[in-house]
């Protein structure tokens, strides 16, 4: 099982400019969500999906958007990037009580 | 007030020392109470879970929660210069799809 996996690790942007950070699972979990890491404020929750099809927003949806089509997949979607959108990025997937996290996208928005 | 604080960091601390690290919470509903750990540029692992009140003992790692006080706790025995990381503590509710709600996490170094 190669778990919950990203792309790309690392990113820079200009400030407008539209993304997608990939996120994919192969562990057939339903819950699947997305975090941002800042220094000195931990992870906050951006969007989550209970399962394909249905998502719902977290604590900082605010310039995100997010879909599910299938189990595996959940792209986040970045419209128009801004500077205060730089950040390290982690998908999630969970199965049972235990959260399993991607390795990160590194996100630079100049 | 924040739902989960966690003591601030960063903490440095001698090879073979013992380690407390703290949150509190303020909702009364947080069962399930979690200790992730994540290695600097790599995602948070789950490292051990408690649920409701009582201590669970994993090797040198014990987690302890009182539910009367709010406060969770995380005790590192015989710190080793590989325990040297991010701690994170995590709360959630019962409802099996509840979201977890994070501390801000504190950076642990031991020094050998």
């Amino acid at each position: 099982n190669a778990g919950v996996t990203q792309t790309p690790k690392f990113q820079v942007l200009k400030t407008g400019q539209s993304m997608t950070l990939q996120c994919a699972q192969d562990m057939n979990h339903e819950y699947m969500s997305w975090y941002r890491q800042d220094p000195g404020m931990g992870l906050r929750l951006i969007h989550y999906s209970v399962g394909a099809g249905i998502t719902d927003q977290g604590e900082v949806p605010n310039g995100y958007n997010v879909s599910r089509s299938t189990t595996e997949d959940f792209p986040l979607r970045l419209l128009s990037a801004a500077p205060s959108q730089t950040s390290v990025y982690f998908c999630a997937s969970k199965g049972g009580l235990e959260q399993f996290f991607g390795p990160g996208t590194r996100l630079t928005v100049l | 007030q924040k739902e989960v604080e966690q003591d601030p960091g960063p903490l440095s601390v001698p090879e073979g020392a013992i380690v407390s690290l703290n949150c509190t919470y303020s909702n009364s509903a947080f069962q399930y109470f979690m200790w992730y750990r994540q290695y600097s540029r790599k995602g948070p692992e789950l490292l051990m879970y408690t649920y409701s009140s009582g201590n669970k003992e994993d090797g040198r790692f014990t987690a302890q929660v009182d539910k009367s006080s709010k406060y969770i706790s995380l005790f590192i025995r015989d710190s080793q210069p590989s325990d040297s990381a991010t701690y994170l503590c995590a709360v959630r509710t019962t409802g099996a799809n509840s979201k977890l709600t994070f501390g801000k996490g504190i950076t642990l170094s031991v020094r050998p």
